[in-house]
């Protein structure tokens, strides 16, 4: 079975500074994965997506993330945040069946 | 604009009352999920749909039911067998493996 696991409900960062959110899976077969970004009351918004080509994934808003298969991970960093970045992200995995499996969020704070 | 659509956002529940969340999608996309939402736990796949006329439990399906009698709607009712049904409920829906949200509903049960 597939599992995704977020170290650290809540991260606080001040503004400028380097965001790194974790994100660890579990897959028997090559993983697709995604993060997603939450902001308050309102759905998710797709960030970026492994698909198989590059291990390094640019997304939106600044946003990157790193598959490695040796350490089973797929972080999401930034060079420097805003504080418009504050929002909860979540890390998912695909079934391939089309189904995502969520990690349980991680809350980012950012502090001016 | 394309998107999918869900009402109303906000939604309050006596105890042992039935209600219908609506989802609505002009994406033409053949697959749609419910999923729920409670601080802490991430999100969790209540029902699914990838073709019209058929839909699949997903890992908390009891005291919830859906139909999908069109490629754009797939409502979901939430029952009075549901115990615990304040929540934030999303609807999604996908084109090969990427999942697009609608904007959600808060129910909450008084």
């Amino acid at each position: 079975a597939q599992s995704v696991t977020q170290l650290g409900s809540h991260v606080s960062v001040s503004e400028g500074a380097l965001v790194l959110l974790r994100c660890n899976y579990s897959s028997s077969v090559p993983p697709y994965l995604f993060w997603y970004v939450q902001y308050p009351n309102q759905g998710l918004q797709l960030l970026l997506k492994y698909t198989s080509a590059a291990t390094l994934v640019k997304g939106i808003n600044g946003f990157e993330a790193e598959f490695k298969k040796s350490e089973t991970s797929f972080h999401l960093t930034k060079p420097s945040a805003h504080m418009s970045d504050a929002a909860e992200y979540f890390c998912a995995v695909s079934d391939q069946g089309g189904k995502l499996i969520f990690g349980q969020g991680t809350e980012l704070s950012v502090k001016p | 604009d394309g998107g999918i659509t869900q009402s109303p956002k906000y939604l309050f529940r006596k105890e042992g009352q039935n209600v219908t969340l609506s989802c609505e999608q002009n994406l033409n996309h053949d697959a749609m999920y419910w999923y729920r939402q409670d601080p802490g736990q991430g999100l969790r796949l209540i029902y699914y749909s990838q073709i019209v006329n058929d839909f699949q439990k997903g890992d908390i399906a009891e005291g919830y039911s859906v139909s999908r009698e069109k490629k754009e709607s797939f409502p979901l009712t939430v029952t009075s067998a549901q115990k615990n049904p304040t929540a934030f409920y999303l609807c999604a829906s996908s084109i090969g493996l990427e999942q697009f949200f609608g904007p959600g509903t808060r129910l909450t049960v008084l």
